[in-house]
């Protein structure tokens, strides 16, 4: 199976704050990454598939870029409602697999 | 407006069988691949297994191949996944989530998770 290691596991960040997540893939999975915001109690909410296209309704603050093995998902202007964890998903081999979690929280 | 709600969770003894449902509403449940997710309590996300439209293709996670059973019934617009020989391990919270196609592999919407306990 393919491992996807995200770092930092936690970070501290303050309201306008840019904040950069990165995701590494055992193996290249090209393009096919995705990237997903969790808050506590609710499900899991989409926010960039194929590493760096925005899914509707999401903010242009978020961004992703990357290819290959590594990816990053990147916060301008961090607001109130993005403290949440986040999750890269590879959807490039089966079964898919999802990095560990970055929680982002408030400094 | 899309809608995903599970049910069908709830507390079983180890060794025991449930049956999860996912009912789909606000899109055309036929023309998409569906899938479960699982989260155990402070876990990350886990993939358990996929279902292509027409019930053509499925696809299992190691830890629940042989055991758990992913099924869809395109006229009722409803989602399945029979588990067996339940453990303590598949204690978490069980997602269905909505797929494109197969090119378009992300989970673009997600239910609001039904919770299973597997506990003596």
């Amino acid at each position: 199976d393919v491992q996807m290691t995200q770092s930092p596991s936690s970070l501290s960040a303050s309201v306008g704050d840019r904040v950069t997540i990165t995701c590494r893939a055992s193996d290249s999975i090209n393009r096919f990454l995705n990237w997903y915001q969790q808050k506590p109690g609710t499900a899991p909410k989409l926010l960039i598939y194929a590493a760096s296209t925005l899914h509707g309704g999401v903010p242009s603050r978020f961004s992703g870029s990357g290819s290959g093995t590594d990816f990053t998902l990147t916060i301008n202007g961090l607001q109130l409602e993005d403290f949440a964890t986040y999750y890269c998903e590879q959807s490039f081999f089966v079964p898919r697999t999802f990095g560990q979690g970055t929680k982002v929280e408030m400094k | 407006q899309v809608h995903l709600v599970e049910s069908g969770g709830g507390l079983v003894k180890p060794g025991g069988s449930l049956r999860l449902s996912c009912a789909a509403s606000g899109f055309t449940f036929r023309n998409y691949y569906m899938n479960w997710i699982r989260q155990a309590p402070g876990k990350g996300l886990e993939w358990l297994a996929y279902i292509s439209y027409s019930s053509t293709y499925t696809n299992y996670a190691d830890s629940v191949k042989g055991r758990f059973t992913v099924s869809r019934d395109d006229a009722g617009n409803s989602l399945y996944l029979d588990m067996t020989s339940l453990t303590a391990e598949d204690t978490a919270i069980y997602y269905c989530a909505r797929q494109p196609d197969y090119s378009n592999s992300y989970f673009d919407h997600w239910g609001q998770g039904t919770l299973l306990t597997v506990s003596s």
